[in-house]
């Protein structure tokens, strides 16, 4: 059964960098069927889709991270990263990664990581 | 961006009602549209896809409809384990977005 586990500092100071990976058990990252995406969740709000990207390397981002965030993927390894730049103490979340469905599951996160989170202070 | 509107924003219902949660979209998203459940403390789960698709494992007391901008999620039978949030999600464009959750307890 597929598992994803986050890794990363829970403190980050603002204006730093926050990098966090994912790993992926029992199963492969190479795979044409799914992306592997990044969402996170503020306290006490909603859930934000960060980005995707699919085991080629290639990547779909939020406009709204858009310049701050980068999606990588290695699939010898089966992690794939995040990586957010100058945060800020909006950026404070719980962050998940998710396996996402291609086509007709309408790009549905259908397993997920028990999430980490992350504060950003100074 | 597709905006998510979700209604209502919490309800409380009995053990055995029947929920209905709506979730409209800002345009036509046709029928490429997720629901979530996220217990407290935990990661959201995902219950339907593509408007009517139950997720294996899911009860068959949960059912999703719509079409185009309006969407349904229905609980019957509601259980104490239904305690939670509910999220739907538009996969028909990036950036992909949720709503803001409905809160559903449990009298």
């Amino acid at each position: 059964q597929l598992q994803l586990q986050e890794s990363g500092p829970g403190l980050v100071k603002t204006s730093e960098t926050l990098s966090l990976t994912c790993s992926v058990s029992g199963g492969s990252i190479a795979t044409s069927n799914y992306y592997w995406a990044w969402i996170r969740q503020p306290p006490g709000e909603w859930l934000e889709w960060i980005g995707s990207v699919f085991y080629t390397g290639t990547t779909y981002y939020n406009p709204s991270l858009m310049g701050r965030v980068t999606i990588s993927v290695d699939t010898s390894n089966r992690q794939f990263s995040l990586t957010l730049r100058s945060v800020a103490a909006g950026d404070t979340a719980t962050y998940y990664c998710a396996r996402q469905g291609i086509g007709v599951s309408s790009f549905a996160f259908d397993i997920w990581g028990q999430g980490t989170k992350v504060i950003a202070s100074s | 961006d597709i905006e998510m509107t979700q209604s209502p924003s919490s309800l409380s219902a009995s053990v055995g009602d029947r929920v209905t949660i709506t979730c409209r979209a800002s345009q036509n998203i046709h029928t490429n549209l997720n629901w979530y459940q996220q217990r407290p403390g935990k990661a959201p789960k995902l219950l339907i896809y593509t408007t009517s698709s139950l997720q294996n494992g899911v009860p068959s007391r949960f059912s999703g409809g719509g079409s185009g901008t309006d969407f349904t999620l229905t609980i019957t039978d509601l259980r104490p384990e239904d305690l939670g949030t509910y999220y739907c999600q538009q996969g028909h464009s990036n950036p992909r977005t949720f709503g803001r959750g409905t809160k559903v307890e449990i009298k």
